[in-house]
């Protein structure tokens, strides 16, 4: 088992520019989350989908974030256009029955 | 909105002594609660799960839950420099005991094992 595997693990870009972040879940997990941490306000959920449907994306800070679920094995987050305070490690986790196991995160630096 | 708080530390304890983490709740309905470690620059990892009132161990590891003072705890025996990291406390979101809506994290407790 591979673990959840997010792409990239490092992504540093220019305030505006278009960001997206990719999370390959375990296979079988029927619910896919995605967080943000920082030091100031520690994890915080976005979004989550279960069976690739979202069902609260009450999280997502602003319409600058959108996210997606087309088949059971990918998602994406994206942000455009990016501002500096997104600066972040954002994690995708995907559950089965209780608990959450956690990507590798991406670190993201916006300039 | 459910509320999660620890103390963020550092909390520092000397090698093989006994690491006590603690965490406060506001939802009194919260049912389950997780306990999740975090290295620097890593991702956060589960360890823990609790439902029950009382305790439950996991070889150096005790949880321990109080519904009526809502607060859980954590306990490590025996720490190990290897056991310096962050520790999470997290309940679920919604209703759902095992997290099926999400979890809210504390802020964390950051563990300093002394050799």
């Amino acid at each position: 088992d591979a673990g959840v595997i997010q792409s990239p693990r490092h992504e540093v870009t220019e305030m505006g520019q278009e960001v997206t972040l990719r999370c390959k879940p375990i296979s079988g997990h029927n619910s896919l989350f995605w967080y943000r941490q920082t030091m100031m306000r520690g994890l915080e959920l976005l979004i989550y989908f279960n069976n690739n449907v979202p069902i609260d994306d009450s999280g997502m800070p602003e319409d600058r974030f959108s996210a997606k679920m087309p088949n059971a094995s990918f998602s994406t987050l994206k942000i455009q256009p990016s501002e500096p305070r997104d600066s972040a490690v954002y994690f995708c986790a995907s559950r089965a029955n209780y608990g959450y196991t956690f990507g590798s995160g991406t670190r993201l630096t916006v300039v | 909105q459910k509320e999660v708080e620890q103390n963020s530390g550092p909390l520092s304890v000397p090698e093989g002594a006994i690491a006590s983490l603690n965490c406060t709740y506001s939802d009194r309905g919260s049912q389950s609660f997780f306990w999740y470690r975090q290295y620097s620059g890593k991702s956060p990892e589960l360890i823990m799960f609790i439902y029950s009132n009382g305790d439950k161990e996991d070889g150096r590891f005790t949880a321990q839950l109080n519904k009526a003072s809502q607060y859980v705890s954590l306990l490590i025996r025996d720490s190990q420099p290897s056991d310096s990291a962050t520790y999470l406390c997290a309940a679920p979101i919604g209703s759902s005991g095992g997290g099926a809506d999400g979890l809210t994290f504390g802020k964390g407790t950051h563990l300093i094992i002394q050799p």
